[in-house]
């Protein structure tokens, strides 16, 4: 099992507040992601970091921002929360084995409500 | 552009039967493929992985074809089970920016197993 924690695990908050997305791994995996996700809909890749003081934007074009200061921690910050914020955060991480071997392993998410 | 896309948004068998989800791709570089099961309210799980230099990967009740011809990837479930319910996901590693490796999500396919 992989032991990757987000929290919290729900949040309802209201417009222009921040607010910070906590994830946080102890399998020592270099690499980390964030992903978008609404309702039974795909993934949406907002953030990736590839190891400590690494990070980089993915394909979604997306008002937050991410830090990577130590191995195990990878936060997401939003500075002013909208409603159009609302939606499943994930993070992931993985374990470089190769181009042709990257499993991610995913946190149960943390579904955001702005009012 | 880069797309994963799944033939059939929902798809409901009998508990038995065997189950086969579908997933289209449009870059004919990629060169890995993974499948993921997401169960309501969680993260997404791995299931299996298969790359491009092989057609065909089995585990455990699971089998993943690809045909790189019509650039197109299944998972089939044998002996379906209530607990197979959720909704599938299949991922493509491509090329981002900088030469970056990033995975491209399909939308999901729910599966429902009726008892």
């Amino acid at each position: 099992e992989a032991d990757i924690y987000q929290t919290p695990r729900y949040l309802v908050i209201g417009t222009g507040k921040k607010i910070t997305l906590e994830c946080s791994q102890t399998m020592g995996h270099d690499k980390m992601y964030w992903y978008q996700q609404d309702p039974g809909m795909e993934l949406h890749l907002i953030h990736y970091s590839y190891g400590v003081n690494s990070t980089e934007k993915g394909d979604l074009s997306s008002e937050s921002t991410v830090s990577r200061i130590r191995t195990e921690h990878f936060p997401l910050t939003l500075e002013s929360a909208r409603p159009s914020h609302t939606s499943q955060y994930l993070c992931a991480s993985s374990e470089w084995a190769g181009p042709l071997n990257e499993k991610l392993f995913f946190g149960s998410g943390t579904q955001l409500s702005v009012l | 552009g880069e797309s994963v896309g799944l033939h059939l948004p929902t798809l409901s068998v009998q508990e038995g039967d065997n189950s086969i989800i579908n997933c289209a791709y449009s870059n004919s570089a990629s060169d890995y493929f993974i499948w993921y099961k997401q169960e309501s309210g969680k993260g997404p799980q791995f299931i299996i992985d298969i790359r491009s230099n092989m057609d065909k990967r089995q585990g455990q009740r699971v089998t993943v074809l690809l045909n790189k011809t019509v650039k197109h990837l299944s998972l089939q479930i044998a002996a379906t089970q209530p607990g197979d319910s959720a909704v599938y996901f299949c991922a493509e590693k491509v090329e981002g920016q900088g030469g970056s490796e990033k995975l491209v999500f399909g939308k999901g396919t729910k599966l429902t197993v009726n008892p």
